[in-house]
């Protein structure tokens, strides 16, 4: 039982770099999420989509980018990067009816940006 | 817009004492709560839920109820353990918006 798989695990990149954090997901969830987590703090929402070809910012999407084009893919991409998106970021998925089912994370991926 | 409000950490308790952590919302319409746990290096994993005012989940000896009229989904343990040190959030939906989270140490 996969669940919710983010890749890579760690990644330092230099400023201006750009990346592509993955997530996939195997439970055929409509909704899915990123979050990154600073540290000593708690979880902003990145952005967030309740279906294939559906997405919508959340608390703090500046400097980031999504797509969904199936069902089990969420990635965010993150272009010119700056030492302000040192963090660790967690993808989650939900079943539709959010309200009555659990989110599932994955173990998260810790970004350096120097 | 939707928030969560948590009570600052860290929590410091010795073992089998009385816990409370405390959760107050702000929020249009009726969404559900949530209280999540997550373990050092690990990602968050769901440890209890309340769907409707007046409900109460609980899991692993925890509990929260859910009230409406105060707005608040308080989370309560009557004898923590060594094992419970972790940090606890507390969340709703539909955006699934998280509180700070509240960092909790057990001590024996």
């Amino acid at each position: 039982n996969a669940g919710v798989t983010q890749t890579p695990k760690f990644r330092i990149l230099k400023i201006g770099q750009s990346m592509t954090l993955q997530c996939t997901q195997d439970m055929n969830h409509n909704y899915m999420y990123w979050y990154r987590q600073d540290p000593g703090m708690g979880l902003k929402l990145i952005y967030y989509s309740v279906g294939a070809g559906i997405t919508d910012k959340g608390e703090v999407p500046n400097g980031y980018n999504v797509s969904r084009s199936t069902t089990e893919d969420f990635p965010l991409r993150l272009e010119l990067a700056a030492p302000s998106q040192t963090s660790v970021y967690f993808c989650a998925s939900g079943g539709a009816g959010l309200a009555d089912t659990e989110a599932f994370f994955g173990q998260g991926t810790r970004l350096t940006v120097v | 817009g939707d928030s969560v409000t948590q009570m600052e950490g860290p929590v410091t308790l010795s073992e089998e004492a009385f816990l409370t952590i405390n959760c107050t919302y702000t929020a249009t319409g009726y969404p559900s709560l949530f209280w999540y746990v997550q373990y050092p290096g690990e990602g968050l994993q769901l440890l209890l839920k309340a769907t409707k005012a007046d409900d109460k989940g609980s899991n692993k000896g925890f509990e929260a109820t859910y009230r409406k009229e105060t707005t608040s989904f308080h989370l309560e343990k009557g004898s923590v353990q060594v094992s419970d040190s972790a940090v606890y959030f507390c969340a709703l939906t539909d955006k699934l918006i998280f509180g700070t989270g509240t960092r909790l140490q057990v001590f024996p």
